[in-house]
């Protein structure tokens, strides 16, 4: 099967705490893409990142950084310092040919 | 920037209409798709276009049918609205090759009476 697993439904932390969103995946394939994207309360999807299945370097772009692990299968996405207008609910997404297969979606919910 | 477009933000309709759902995008994209997402079960990939004129089914085309004409719109067709399609629908585009990020437009929640 070729597939994604967000195994967390929802999340709900206090402002300023950490908090890691897990992304576990499934694929046959050995060239593939890996997104994170993020749909805030307007419903829009926001493309945040894109791994290729080559390039395991972490990223960091602010307070997101991603650890991206073939040996384990995983994808993690981690806010560091959460602030309120991170809340939103975070897809994890694989890249199969053209399509891509999303995960169930993981709501963050950060409390002030 | 990307920018896709959808049609309507809301849509409400009754059993049995039949429903249009438009989308477009102004980046010369060749793939476009449609979406429907439903809590706990992410995005499903209903339909998919590569080219003008051109398309694949996805995951669960049953009870959809789609439209493209012009490289820039992608229609989603529902023949015969039932209440198990209502959901929140979402459109994207990418490039064919190089970038290879579907960009989304902000989606029609669509509520079947």
């Amino acid at each position: 099967a070729q597939k994604v697993t967000q195994a967390q439904t929802e999340i709900s932390v206090v402002e300023k705490e950490d908090v890691t969103l897990d992304c576990v995946y499934e694929t046959r394939d050995t060239t593939y893409y890996l997104f994170w994207y993020k749909q805030p309360p307007s419903g829009e999807l926001v493309f945040l990142i894109r791994r290729n299945s080559f390039d395991e370097q972490n990223e960091i772009s602010g307070r997101y950084s991603w650890n991206f692990q073939k040996s384990t299968s995983s994808f993690n996405f981690t806010i560091t310092a959460s602030q309120v207008v991170d809340s939103a609910v975070y897809f994890c997404a694989l890249k199969l040919a053209q399509k891509l297969v999303f995960g169930q979606g993981t709501r963050l919910t950060i409390n002030p | 920037d990307v920018k896709v477009t959808q049609s309507s933000r809301y849509l409400v309709k009754r059993t049995g209409e039949k429903v249009f759902l438009e989308c477009v995008q102004d980046m010369d994209h060749e793939n476009m798709f449609w979406y429907r997402q439903d809590p706990g079960l992410g995005l499903r990939l209903i339909y998919f276009s590569y080219d003008v004129k051109m398309k694949e089914k996805g995951d669960i085309p049953e009870g959809y049918s789609v439209s493209r004409e012009k490289k820039e719109r992608f229609s989603l067709i529902l023949e015969s609205a039932s209440t198990n399609q209502t959901s929140m629908y979402l459109c994207a585009s990418s490039p064919r090759r190089g970038m290879v990020t579907q960009y989304f437009g902000p989606g029609t929640r669509l509520l079947v009476l």
